[in-house]
């Protein structure tokens, strides 16, 4: 079974800085994809940035860029020059290629932002 | 701007009662989609539905059914509420398309079951 491991509960980071959170996934499958999720205060989930397996090159989203190591099976967030707006609980998510739109995404245990002013 | 409506933003019951669930959305997808949110472990799926009155189970159904009569329109079931259904409920809904499409999620329901 696919897991996904987010071993920081909590993170902190100063207005302006950069900082990155953390991601393990275990899968047996070798086409994939991996996503960030946001949920701010108001409980709206939204999509930060998404990566597909086979594509080498990380995916970058503005302010958001990923470090994707397959072999390591790692899949880390990197959010630049960090605001307010960023404090949220950020969810790292997997879905296998072969899965098609209908099936589940498994979801990480999440990791709460705070931004400090 | 596309939506994903959620019936109630809080919600408190009574052990044994029956308790329904709404979700709605605006963008004629194909997924639907009710997840369990817990402290520290995240989003667990519990049941999901690919199309009109066709659904499947995800990984924690018991004790949960679901109900999709009209594409727009997913509904969760709780048959007799127990304390340990306590969670945040969201639902979420998917185009029909590759595994990479986004989900689209409501604002969840809070439920206490006292």
């Amino acid at each position: 079974a696919q897991t996904v491991t987010q071993s920081q509960p909590e993170m902190s980071v100063q207005e302006a800085e950069t900082v990155t959170l953390s991601c393990t996934y275990d899968t047996s499958e070798s086409d994939y994809y991996l996503f960030w999720y946001k949920q701010p205060p108001s409980r709206q989930m939204i999509l930060v940035i998404r990566q597909e397996a086979y594509k080498q090159q990380n995916a970058t989203e503005n302010r958001f860029s990923v470090n994707f190591q397959k072999a390591a099976k790692s899949f880390s967030l990197k959010i630049s020059d960090s605001q307010l707006g960023d404090a949220a609980m950020y969810f790292c998510a997997y879905t296998a290629t072969s899965s098609g739109s209908a099936r589940q995404l498994t979801f990480g245990s999440g990791t709460q932002l705070t931004v400090l002013p | 701007d596309v939506k994903v409506t959620q019936s109630s933003r809080y919600l408190v019951k009574r052990t044994g009662e029956k308790v329904f669930l709404e979700c709605v959305q605006d963008m004629d997808h194909e997924n639907m989609f009710w997840y369990r949110q817990d402290p520290g472990l995240g989003l667990r799926l519990i049941y999901f539905s690919y199309d009109v009155k066709m659904k499947e189970k995800g990984d924690i159904p018991e004790g949960y059914s679901v109900s999709r009569e009209k594409k727009e329109r997913f509904s969760l079931i709780l048959e007799s509420a127990s304390t340990n259904q306590t969670s945040m409920y969201l639902c979420a809904s998917r185009p029909l398309g590759g595994a990479n499409e986004k989900l689209f999620f409501g604002s969840g329901t809070q439920l206490s079951v006292l």
